[in-house]
């Protein structure tokens, strides 16, 4: 079955510093990949969106950006951190096709202070 | 735009008594609605899929319906455990890809 893993479970980064969460997938190859962000009590906003390596979508305009450098990889990243940028970061994955549901991560609790 | 729409944003239920959650949706080129709990700091736990309108699935105490601009999450005689946040999200067809949007969610919170 596929498995998405992110990591790490908690980050307490300072406003100004870099941030890089990685995703990564087992269990299948191609699939598509999301990254949401969701505020304390609120639903999940889309992100980034990939089809394959090096394609990237992004959703809004942030602080933030994505990369795909391999098949099974998601990486997040910003070169200097916000308040605004606190949240819950959660890493999905789909296949693609017909009858395939998202499968999540656990998710990263990022908190800038 | 692409837009899902969840309600009531809270519901609190006693144990026993029965409700439905509202998803309305506005997408071109659905591919399918899914339906997700969520208990707090996890990430979401797929529940359903429905892909054409007129189209049930049943879970234990869940069934979800959808129409070509809404589904409802019905709920028959919860239990406390069913308390957490429901999702739903829309898929929809884009030239790069499949683009999954999500609503708001709806807290619910049944008591014993």
């Amino acid at each position: 079955s596929q498995t998405i893993h992110q990591w790490p479970a908690t980050l307490v980064q300072p406003v100004g510093s870099p941030l890089s969460l990685e995703c990564t997938v087992e269990g299948t190859s191609n699939p598509n990949l999301y990254w949401y962000r969701q505020a304390a009590g609120r639903g999940l906003q889309l992100l980034f969106y990939s089809v394959g390596i090096g394609q990237i979508s992004s959703e809004v305009p942030q602080n933030l950006s994505a990369s795909r450098p391999q098949d099974r990889q998601f990486i997040l990243s910003s070169k200097k951190l916000l308040l605004s940028d606190s949240g819950f970061y959660l890493c999905a994955g789909e296949m693609g096709g017909s009858d395939t549901e998202a499968f999540f991560g656990q998710g990263t609790r990022l908190t800038v202070v | 735009e692409d837009q899902v729409t969840q309600s009531p944003e809270a519901l609190r239920l006693q144990e026993g008594e029965s409700s439905s959650l509202n998803c309305s949706y506005t997408v071109s080129g659905l591919r399918g609605l899914f339906w997700y709990r969520q208990d707090p700091g996890k990430g979401p736990e797929f529940l359903f899929t429905l892909y054409s309108a007129g189209e049930e699935k049943e879970k234990e105490r869940l069934k979800a319906t959808l129409t070509k601009k809404e589904s409802f999450l019905h709920i028959t005689a919860p239990k406390p455990e069913d308390s957490a946040t429901y999702l739903c999200a829309v898929q929809a067809s884009r030239e790069y890809g499949n683009k999954l949007v999500f609503g708001a969610g709806t807290i619910l919170r049944v008591k014993s």
